[in-house]
């Protein structure tokens, strides 16, 4: 079946490591897009991708990394400049509507 | 980016029918109106878009204004499985658009 694929579920990170987060699709999209989401909170953009090659900045992109090398593919690259890393992260693309991972826990420890 | 507004939350006894507003007074010819909804711990799922016209689906209904500065999802038989948060989006069908979420509605089915 198409979808989307976010790996892992969950995910722990020392101060000071980066991480990285996958997010794969297999729906031959063009646009990918990472969010951010605080507990009790709405989602936040980080980065999308429109093509192959090229990405853009979201409302929060400081302390992340993104590379879109293959269009099945945005990884997501947590940085050691993120301050507060901790939330749940939420990997979409986008045709004509847009499908979601199901996310990456992820917890400073 | 044109912006939304929705209630932060709505209630709804189960079986009834459900009325979501989302206002859009700044959107622009080109905007397309999105709705998705969010179950605690996953990722939001769509529900249904449109552009000028009312639209169904198996899973809803949109009614556009006339002007296009408001719409509403319309959930025609509440469920419990109905409880999320739903998010109203614009976005533009050209290329380069970022797909931004406001902070939703937070609907409650009651039984």
């Amino acid at each position: 079946d198409g979808g989307i694929t976010q790996s892992p579920k969950y995910l722990f990170r020392k101060e000071g490591q980066n991480v990285t987060l996958s997010c794969e699709q297999n729906l031959n999209h063009d646009a990918m897009y990472w969010y951010r989401q605080d507990p009790g909170q709405g989602l936040r953009l980080i980065y999308y991708s429109q093509i192959v090659n090229d990405f853009q900045k979201g409302d929060i992109a400081e302390g992340y990394s993104v590379s879109r090398e293959k269009k099945e593919s945005f990884p997501l690259t947590v940085t050691s400049a993120q301050k507060n890393p901790t939330a749940f992260y939420l990997c979409a693309s986008f045709r004509t509507e847009a499908f979601f991972g199901q996310g990456t826990r992820l917890t400073v420890v | 980016d044109a912006k939304t507004t929705q209630p932060n939350s709505m209630e709804s006894n189960e079986e009834e029918p459900v009325h979501l507003p989302c206002n859009h007074s700044t959107i622009s010819g080109t905007d397309y109106i999105h709705w998705y909804r969010q179950l605690p711990s996953q990722g939001p799922e769509y529900v249904i878009h449109g552009l000028t016209s009312n639209v169904n689906n198996r899973m809803a209904s949109l009614a556009i204004a006339e002007d296009r500065k408001s719409s509403t999802l319309i959930l025609h038989r509440a469920t419990l499985r109905d409880a999320a948060v739903y998010y109203c989006i614009l976005r533009d069908d050209g290329y380069g658009q970022n797909f931004v979420f406001g902070p939703g509605t937070r609907l409650s089915v009651l039984p």
